[in-house]
C-alpha cells in the first residue's frame, strides 16, 4: 500500500508525559500537513511543510508541540507535558506539489491520542 | 477569517432516497472545494474536488456543485445505499493559504 501511513494508530497516556507521533507521506510527495480533530468537529489545520521546510504554524500549536521533516520524508509530531485537552485525533496529509487549484490532500488513518 | 458550516450536523434517510448536503464558506477568494468522506475512527477520504473555476464535478452517484459567488456548495447523493452512512466534510483551501479549512461535518445514516 502506498498511501499515507501512521504511527502509531492509538496511544494512552498519562497527564504530563511526552509523545511523539510519526507520518509517512505518500512518496515524493513535497507538502505534509498536520491536523487536529476533536469529537464531532472537522480537522484544524496544526502545521504545514514544504520538504523540510516548515512553512506555517497554526496558533493551535502551543509552545509544547514540535514538528519536524528532517529529510523532507517522514514527519514526527511531538507534544511535550501532554494535557487532557490534547486528547484528539492527529491526522497527517500529504500532496505533490503543483497548482493549489488541483491540489487534492491524501490523509492517513490517524493517531488517537487519549490523555487520562 | 474564513468560516465554514455545514448544515444539517446529521442526517437519517431510508434507502433509496436522494439527498443533499449543504456548505457554506464567508470567503469566496478560494483554490477550490473538496468534499471528503470519514468513517467512524478513521482517516478522510477525498470524494471530489472543484476548482474555483468549476461549477460542478460528478462522481457516480455523486455531484458537487460550487457557487463561489454565493458561498455555497453542495453533495447530491442519488440512490442512497446503507453503505453511504459516514461523516462527510466540506474543507476549502484559501488563496495564498495551503492548509484545508474545514466545515464541523454532516453524519449521513442510511437505514435499510
Amino acid at each position: 500500500d502506498t498511501g499515507v501511513s501512521q504511527d502509531p494508530r492509538h496511544k494512552i497516556t498519562k497527564r504530563g508525559q511526552n509523545v511523539t507521533f510519526r507520518c509517512d507521506p505518500i512518496s515524493e510527495h513535497n507538502r505534509l500537513y498536520w491536523y487536529r480533530q476533536t469529537l464531532g468537529q472537522g480537522p484544524e489545520f496544526l502545521t504545514y511543510f514544504q520538504n523540510e521546510a516548515q512553512l506555517e504554524k497554526s496558533r493551535l500549536l502551543s509552545d509544547r508541540f514540535s514538528a519536524e521533516r528532517p529529510k523532507g520524508s517522514f514527519s514526527t509530531l511531538e507534544i511535550q507535558r501532554t494535557e487532557q485537552g490534547d486528547s484528539a485525533m492527529y491526522l497527517c496529509a500529504s500532496s505533490p506539489l503543483g497548482e493549489r487549484s488541483q491540489e487534492t490532500q491524501y490523509f492517513g488513518p490517524g493517531t488517537r491520542l487519549l490523555v487520562l | 477569517k474564513q468560516e465554514v458550516t455545514q448544515i444539517p450536523a446529521a442526517l437519517s434517510v431510508p434507502e433509496g432516497e436522494n439527498l443533499v448536503l449543504n456548505c457554506s464558506f464567508t470567503d469566496s477568494a478560494i483554490y477550490n472545494l473538496q468534499w471528503f468522506r470519514q468513517d467512524p475512527g478513521k482517516g478522510l477520504t477525498s470524494l471530489l474536488l472543484i476548482q474555483s473555476s468549476q461549477r460542478e464535478q460528478t462522481s457516480g452517484r455523486l455531484n458537487a456543485s460550487l457557487d463561489k459567488s454565493s458561498g455555497r456548495s453542495t453533495l447530491y447523493i442519488a440512490a442512497s445505499q446503507p453503505g453511504d452512512s459516514a461523516t462527510y466534510l466540506c474543507a476549502v483551501i484559501r488563496v495564498s493559504r495551503g492548509k484545508l479549512i474545514f466545515g464541523q461535518g454532516t453524519t449521513l445514516q442510511v437505514k435499510p
